[in-house]
């Protein structure tokens, strides 16, 4: 069973002050990780692709990079407006055609001014 | 910049009714998702739907549960009999391949009472 966890739970941080987000999968072959931000009350929103071990994508202050068990999202001098859950999900390899995302429960991260 | 709509945003009904949300896939994807999201849990896969059937669903989706795409834009889920634990989120999303990045709508609040 596919499976994501995510770390820590919560992290709230001073404007300016760099910090790392975890995501730990199993999942058996992993065809694409995938990054979210997710507002209260709202959808999730796609940041970020991964779909092998080493590569990194960058998008304004935010990092992500893939391992083979991990991925990782770092945040570069956080302000007020990146505060949000942000959300890991994997997809497998596999036969048959759409895949489901397993999605970890997210890391609400609060950046206060 | 192309969206996935989702109509309502809120809907309240009364255990035992049916109720259909409604989606709009952004127009050039051919794979459509629906999700779940309980207050307080993680984003749950219900169901994939490509080339009008069904690819993958979950032990979520079961015979109270059908989707439909009724034309060329429009793609709908129908819970025939609502109990109180349906009461979630429900994102509709889509995507271009089955291996590429899902974009989700702004979800429908469904309250059942």
């Amino acid at each position: 069973e596919d499976q994501v966890t995510q770390s820590p739970e919560a992290l709230r941080l001073q404007e300016g002050e760099s910090s790392s987000l975890n995501c730990s999968y199993t999942v058996s072959g992993l065809r694409g990780l995938f990054w979210y931000r997710q507002d209260p009350g709202k959808g999730p929103e796609f940041l970020f692709t991964l779909y092998s071990a080493g590569e990194e994508k960058e998008k304004e202050r935010l990092k992500a990079t893939l391992t083979k068990k991990e991925s990782f999202l770092h945040i570069t001098a956080p302000k007020p407006e990146d505060s949000a859950t942000y959300l890991c999900a994997v997809l497998p390899r596999g036969k048959g055609s759409a895949r489901q995302l397993t999605f970890g429960s997210g890391t609400q991260l609060t950046v206060l001014p | 910049e192309p969206e996935v709509t989702q109509t309502p945003s809120h809907q309240v009904t009364q255990m035992g009714q049916e109720v259909i949300l409604r989606c709009v896939p952004i127009s050039n994807h051919l794979y459509f998702y629906w999700y779940r999201q309980i207050l307080g849990q993680k984003v749950e896969f219900l169901v994939s739907f490509y080339n009008n059937e069904i690819s993958e669903k979950s032990e979520i989706f079961d015979d109270q549960f059908s989707v439909e795409r009724p034309d060329g834009s429009n793609f709908t889920l129908k819970i025939r009999s609502t109990k109180l634990e349906d009461s979630a989120m429900y994102f509709c999303a889509s995507s271009r391949t089955a291996h590429y990045e899902q974009y989700f709508g702004p979800g429908t609040r469904l309250t059942v009472t």
